[in-house]
């Protein structure tokens, strides 16, 4: 059975950074594309940054692009979202997701506030 | 950045009955490999969203076979035939064609 499991979610102030994991099992992680896609209070989705397999290529949304970094480590099947100088507008349920997103993990949350 | 449009944004369906949700696009999801890149996600209530179609018409793994997804190169529908209470929630369509991927504002499913 394929899961998605992120963790390192929280409180956070403004101009803060926080790093969220994604662990993967079920699936063989280093063949495959990972996403981050948010989803701010009563919002709908936003993709925000997509890693290649290989970590060959790396794309982000325009609104965190330069303040946020996608990585992933294949040898632990874990998947990573570095966030610099947060925002209140960052406040969202975060979720991993596999592929086309055949896989999305429960998210976790990230509420930015002072 | 492509923009896509759902409608209607909200629809009541008695169950038992039809319910068809369009999306629409600002610029043609067909690749130069022959594959339109347009996916539909379902969020159920307090869940993560999940796969229904995947590139345009192909039912994902588990999906029942009430939905079906159609279209052209701008134009998209996903039918939902014999709604049943399991299917309510909200409606995504999503391009994977090209970067910034961006997903359709949503059309939420309610029962009459």
């Amino acid at each position: 059975e394929v899961q998605l499991v992120e963790s390192g979610g929280g409180l956070v102030k403004p101009g803060s950074s926080l790093k969220l994991s994604c662990v993967a099992s079920g699936f063989t992680f280093s063949s495959y594309g990972m996403h981050w896609i948010r989803q701010a209070p009563k919002k709908g989705l936003e993709w925000i940054a997509l890693i290649y397999y290989d970590s060959s290529n790396k794309y982000y949304a325009d609104s965190v692009k330069g303040r946020f970094t996608i990585s992933r480590d294949n040898s632990k099947n874990t998947l990573y979202l570095e966030m610099n100088s947060l925002r209140s507008e960052d406040t969202a349920m975060y979720y991993c997701a596999k592929g086309r997103g055949d896989a999305w993990g429960q998210g976790a949350s990230v509420t930015v506030s002072s | 950045d492509i923009v896509l449009t759902q409608a209607p944004l909200s629809v009541s369906v008695t169950p038992g009955e039809s319910a068809s949700i369009s999306c629409r696009s600002s610029k043609s999801l067909l690749s130069s490999k022959g594959i339109t890149s347009l996916y539909w996600y379902l969020q159920k209530p307090g869940k993560s969203p999940q796969l229904l179609i995947y590139r345009m018409s192909n039912l994902a793994s588990g999906v029942p076979d009430r939905f079906s997804g159609s279209g052209s190169e701008t134009d998209f529908t996903l039918k939902i035939s014999k709604v049943e209470t399991e299917d309510v929630g909200v409606y995504y369509c999503a391009q994977f064609l090209e970067y910034p991927y961006t997903f359709g504002a949503g059309t939420k499913l309610e029962l009459k």
